[in-house]
């Protein structure tokens, strides 16, 4: 059980570039989500999911898209790099809601020139 | 609308000390409350949670927290304090939205330990 696993650890990206931050689970999860973590802000929700092909927005999901097509994976993909985007980004998931206890990946660390 | 306050955004206290961390709340529903904890270069985790039982909540390691919700507060304590809980706290609450619950996150407290 290897519980939440994010790909990749660290990212540096130029700007303009696209990639995919990968997340996935093996805990069967319906709820995922994706956050970024920014000093002195805390995390905050960028898209969430709660099931296979159901997915929303959170507090800040511009410049960012997610999809659901299976219950174990949810990647986030970023369209268009910005340094704005300079983060960590924190994957999560829980059984079924925002009131379960969320289990957190270890998190990618990306850097945008 | 939900949001979280975090009063204190580093703490210090003494090995063997109590800790006390503050956090405020504001919600319309009834919320489901949370701290995180997250050592360095780690994801988080879950150290205690409140969803309308008890009020008064026991976590792992020592700590636990009460639920107040004439003061909209949810603070953290621990009656003595030790070396491995230095580390960023975190106060999230939920709120049901017809299902689709999401996480609001506090801004964070760092907890250092004097040896």
């Amino acid at each position: 059980n290897a519980g939440v696993t994010q790909t990749p650890k660290f990212q540096v990206l130029k700007t303009g570039q696209s990639m995919t931050l990968q997340c996935a689970q093996d805990m069967n999860h319906e709820y995922m989500s994706w956050y970024r973590q920014d000093p002195g802000m805390g995390l905050r929700l960028i898209h969430y999911s709660v099931g296979a092909g159901i997915t929303d927005q959170g507090e800040v999901p511009n410049g960012y898209n997610v999809s659901r097509s299976t219950t174990e994976d949810f990647p986030l993909r970023l369209l268009s790099a910005a340094p704005s985007q300079t983060s960590v980004y924190f994957c999560a998931s829980s059984y079924f809601t925002g009131s379960d206890t969320q289990y957190f990946g270890p998190g990618t660390r990306l850097t945008v020139l | 609308a939900q949001s979280v306050t975090q009063l204190d955004s580093h703490v210090s206290v003494s090995e063997g000390t109590p800790v006390l961390l503050r956090c405020n709340y504001s919600s319309s529903y009834s919320p489901s409350l949370f701290w995180y904890v997250q050592h360095p270069n780690k994801g988080l985790q879950l150290l205690l949670k409140y969803t309308s039982a008890a009020t008064l909540v026991k976590g792992i390691n020592g700590f636990e927290a009460e639920f107040k919700k004439s003061e909209t507060s949810f603070h953290l304590t621990k009656p003595s304090a030790h070396m491995s809980d230095a580390a960023e706290y975190f106060c999230v609450v939920s709120e049901a939205n017809f299902g689709n619950e999401k996480l609001t996150f506090g801004t964070g407290t760092r907890l250092t330990i004097i040896p």
